[in-house]
């Protein structure tokens, strides 16, 4: 099946700093989510993105899909931003089944 | 509010128990989800339900089982065949889950369980 690769798996800045985060992808995909895990679980759907790039205030995603891969930025990171971000993919032969990442842990200092 | 509702938060299961957790959704979504995430890992399916009286087995549905009656409700039952349940578990919905639809999932806010 698919399988998907998120990096860095940890990753610590301070308040202000911008980061990138990276998903890779075996296969081709129909369908690719980011979401935001805060400290207590509660998950947050960011960017439904399976091509093309978008914007939401600070945060942006692009999906190149030929090369299998998409990228989050995060600009003038504040502690709130602090949490685990998820990739998930729903390949083309995953019957609607969203394959997840192992996410990538930030921490924001203050 | 529209969401998605699980109950409890917290829950402890004794050897040999059955417990059930609860999803409701107000969304007026057809496909309801529920995740397994253990600490530091990603989530994985348990058991998915596309429409109502219809559900289909995920990567993890040994020890599992679930019902899906109402359109609005999708309970998991822990069965005392689940040997390791501790873990945090998540419900999810989305509109539709069909090749044309887009499968944006939303969550409910987690069942966390331990084994007394």
């Amino acid at each position: 099946g698919i399988q998907v690769e998120q990096s860095p798996p940890d990753l610590i800045l301070q308040e202000g700093a911008n980061s990138t985060l990276r998903c890779n992808f075996s296969d081709s995909v129909n369908n690719l989510q980011w979401f935001h895990q805060n400290p207590w679980g509660q998950l947050i759907n960011l960017f439904y993105i399976p091509s093309g790039t978008k914007q939401n205030g600070r945060l942006s995603a692009t999906t190149v899909a030929t090369e299998r891969y998409s990228l989050l930025y995060i600009s003038s990171s504040q502690t709130t931003d602090s949490g685990v971000y998820f990739c998930a993919v729903e390949g083309e032969d995953s019957n609607y089944q969203l394959i997840w990442g192992a996410g990538t842990k930030l921490i924001i200092k203050p | 509010d529209g969401g998605i509702t699980q109950s409890p938060k917290y829950l402890f299961r004794k050897e040999g128990q059955n417990v059930t957790l609860s999803c409701e959704q107000n969304l007026n979504h057809d496909a309801m989800y529920w995740y397994r995430q253990d600490p530091g890992q990603g989530l994985r399916l348990i058991y998915y339900s596309q429409i109502v009286n219809d559900f289909q087995k995920g990567d993890i549905a040994e020890g599992y089982s679930v019902s899906r009656e109402k359109k609005e409700s999708f309970p998991l039952t822990v069965t005392s065949a689940q040997k390791n349940p501790t873990a945090f578990y998540l419900c999810a919905s989305s509109r539709s889950s069909g090749i044309l639809a887009k499968n944006i999932q939303y969550f409910g806010a987690g069942t966390r369980l331990s084994v007394l």
